[in-house]
């Protein structure tokens, strides 16, 4: 079956400090792999995405994620965590096609603190 | 741009009562998607409108949820009647074709 997997339901890191959200996913086929961000009370917001190419992708706010294909792994990563950075960020994968049902990770809560 | 719209954003029902969200996407998006958001877990697909045909109503309970975009723009989303599982945010999505979607704001549904 596809799925997304996020294995921390929280992340604290220290101002400054820099931060990892873990991704993987298991998709039959070549995967669209995406990085959502949600805050209290707001809709998701695209920080990245990864659909072919260069397995780095660079996103918004400073966001980076790496493709990994041997380890089936997407993990978000940012240099320096700043406290507005905190909310609660989701993961998610498309499969067999552009528009095909995207799957979601069950969140990770990031917490930064000042 | 405008973004995807939404409403109402928050709505207060008892049990057995029904409850519909609106929602017009971005203009010029041929894909709509409604999804589920259960406290604690990642949205859930309900339903994927192409224009004004549905793509994928797997995971839509039937039984009471509906859901429809009949001239292929704006779309409704109905509870009819209502379960306190249904506590929910409500997320609507479009897309121009391309793997990424664009979200809304959410309809927060609270059944007492």
């Amino acid at each position: 079956a596809q799925s997304v997997a996020q294995p921390e339901d929280q992340v604290n890191v220290a101002e400054g400090n820099p931060l990892t959200v873990k991704c993987t996913y298991s998709v039959s086929g070549n995967p669209y792999l995406f990085w959502y961000v949600q805050y209290p009370n707001r809709g998701l917001q695209f920080l990245l995405k990864y659909i072919t190419g260069d397995n780095l992708v660079k996103g918004s706010y400073g966001f980076e994620a790496e493709f990994n294909k041997s380890q089936t792994s997407f993990h978000l990563k940012k240099p320096s965590a700043l406290v507005s950075d905190s909310a609660l960020y989701f993961c998610a994968v498309r499969y067999g096609g552009a528009t095909n049902k995207l799957i979601f990770g069950t969140g990770t809560l990031l917490a930064v603190q000042p | 741009e405008a973004g995807v719209a939404q409403s109402p954003r928050y709505k207060i029902i008892e049990k057995r009562q029904s409850v519909a969200f609106w929602c017009n996407p971005i203009s010029g998006h041929a894909t709509l998607y409604w999804y589920q958001q259960i406290l604690g877990q990642g949205p859930k697909l309900l339903i994927q409108f192409q224009n004004n045909g549905v793509v994928d109503d797997s995971q839509l309970p039937k039984d009471r949820f509906s859901a429809e975009r009949l001239k292929g723009v704006d779309s409704t989303l109905k509870i009819q009647p209502a379960k306190l599982e249904d506590s929910a945010v409500y997320l609507c999505a479009s897309s121009l074709g391309s793997p990424q979607e664009f979200f809304g704001p959410g309809t927060r549904l609270t059944v007492l």
